[in-house]
């Protein structure tokens, strides 16, 4: 099955600070996406990453605070900067693996405090 | 605004028992469908996609689709606690992201 190996998987973090998230496919893919899920809801779409390109943002979802990198068609990160604690929530990324759907990574547990 | 509506629940059905979830979508141009389970504290699992109006069965889950009605649903056969989890329906236009509504928590009780 698909391998899509994110870290950290956890992090308590001081506001003002930054943290950048990894995400590492075991394949290439053309988008890779992050998503937002705050306590007890649903998923919310960050962006959209393309390599070469830069990333397309949600509404409500800014690069000065969620810059994005796209190196090549493995790997992106996303960086949640000048943390607050309203940032406190579990980070995702995904992508479409063909014969297995969207899948995801394990997620990144944040904690500002 | 693309939306995905699903009733939050809790959904509570006794071991054994068929759990019917829901969901509607608002943008017409949706291509594909998918239910995802996620279990406390874990990432989303996908564990039905369907493309077409009709039925799609794989093992004890059955998923519906009709487009007209612009709507959704997924039935678990022979419920068993370990379904218990919540249940995220999840539409997109091809290449695109996946839009996720809210998510209906399901607890079969044994």
């Amino acid at each position: 099955s698909a391998v899509i190996s994110q870290k950290p998987s956890r992090d308590i973090c001081q506001r003002g600070t930054s943290l950048t998230i990894q995400c590492q496919v075991d394949s290439q893919v053309t988008m890779m996406f992050w998503y937002r899920q705050q306590p007890g809801q649903s998923l919310t779409l960050i962006a959209t990453a393309n390599q070469g390109s830069e990333a397309t943002y949600e509404s409500g979802f800014v690069i000065d605070k969620f810059p994005i990198s796209r190196p090549n068609l493995t790997f992106s990160t996303l960086t949640v900067s000048n943390m607050s604690p309203e940032d406190s929530s579990i980070y995702l990324c995904s992508v479409d693996r063909r014969n297995y759907g969207y899948t995801f990574g394990s997620g990144t547990r944040l904690t500002v405090v | 605004q693309k939306e995905v509506e699903q009733n939050s629940g809790p959904l509570s059905v006794p071991e054994g028992a068929i759990a019917s979830l829901n969901c509607t979508y608002s943008d017409r141009g949706s291509q594909s469908f998918f239910w995802y389970r996620q279990y406390s504290g874990k990432s989303p699992e996908l564990i039905m996609s369907i493309y077409s109006n009709g039925d799609k069965e794989d093992g004890r889950f059955t998923a519906q689709l009709n487009k007209a009605s612009q709507y959704v649903s997924l039935l678990i056969r022979d419920s068993q606690p370990s379904d218990s989890a919540t249940y995220l329906c999840a539409v997109n236009e091809a290449g695109t992201a996946l839009i996720f509504g809210k998510g209906t928590t399901l607890s079969v009780s044994s």
